[in-house]
């Protein structure tokens, strides 16, 4: 077990709609990340966090915005999801040898 | 443009043999590199890595081989067993890139008993 937690796992939504996605750790990890997964892409970076409030846009960062307030917790948020944003999303975390340890995904549909 | 990339989507090896999973890569920054592995309705896990001033590392079935005048590594798993049936990604860090990873595309490793 990673200690990494993602909420929801799964998630249908409609275009338009905010949709806010949380990642709970409990190993102290002080980097973490926000990948999305997508047929063919592999895993693209959308932000990242080395610290409290310290954040930054990964490849993919438009349309998504971040917030780390806590070391523990790293949300994700479509501030008014698209089509394009369906997509299997994962949360990962290290503490600084690059051995990301990844969730177990959020499912997200965007209607 | 992808700067790692794993050409193969799909590989279906013998229960028994090798398995070999190639990634080539076009940034001369990168100096290390990782694999992960996924089954499926989970996220990826840890496998092997290897740093740029190696050009092999071992861990047990698993052996990471880098080529730097290529930009090619590859990992082979030997003998291959149905359980190592996922997807295998490749992944590597930019010296000085705040500690970002840039993964490729994948390879669906089936292994028939």
């Amino acid at each position: 077990d990673a200690g990494i937690t993602q909420s929801p796992r799964h998630k249908v939504t409609e275009t338009g709609t905010p949709v806010t996605l949380r990642c709970h750790q409990t190993e102290n990890h002080r980097y973490m990340y926000w990948y999305r997964q997508d047929p063919g892409h592999g895993l693209r970076l959308i932000h990242y966090s080395y610290g409290v409030k310290d954040t930054d846009k990964g490849e993919v960062s438009d349309g998504y915005s971040v917030s780390r307030s806590k070391t523990e917790d790293f949300l994700l948020t479509l501030e008014s999801a698209t089509s394009s944003q369906t997509s299997v999303y994962f949360c990962a975390a290290h503490s600084g040898n690059e051995k990301l340890f990844f969730g177990s995904g959020t499912q997200l549909s965007v209607l | 443009d992808q700067q790692v990339k794993q050409n193969s989507p799909s590989l279906s090896v013998q229960e028994g043999r090798i398995s070999i999973l190639n990634c080539d890569y076009t940034n001369s920054m990168f100096d290390y590199f990782l694999w992960y592995k996924k089954y499926p309705a989970e996220g990826p896990t840890f496998l092997i890595s290897i740093s740029s001033i190696k050009d092999k590392n071992e861990d047990g079935r698993f052996t990471v081989f880098l080529n730097k005048s290529a930009k090619h590594l590859s990992l082979h798993i030997v003998p291959s067993q149905p359980g190592d049936s996922a997807v295998y990604f490749c992944a590597a860090r930019a010296s000085g890139s705040a500690r970002q990873l840039t993964f490729g595309s994948g390879t669906q490793l089936t292994v028939l008993p």
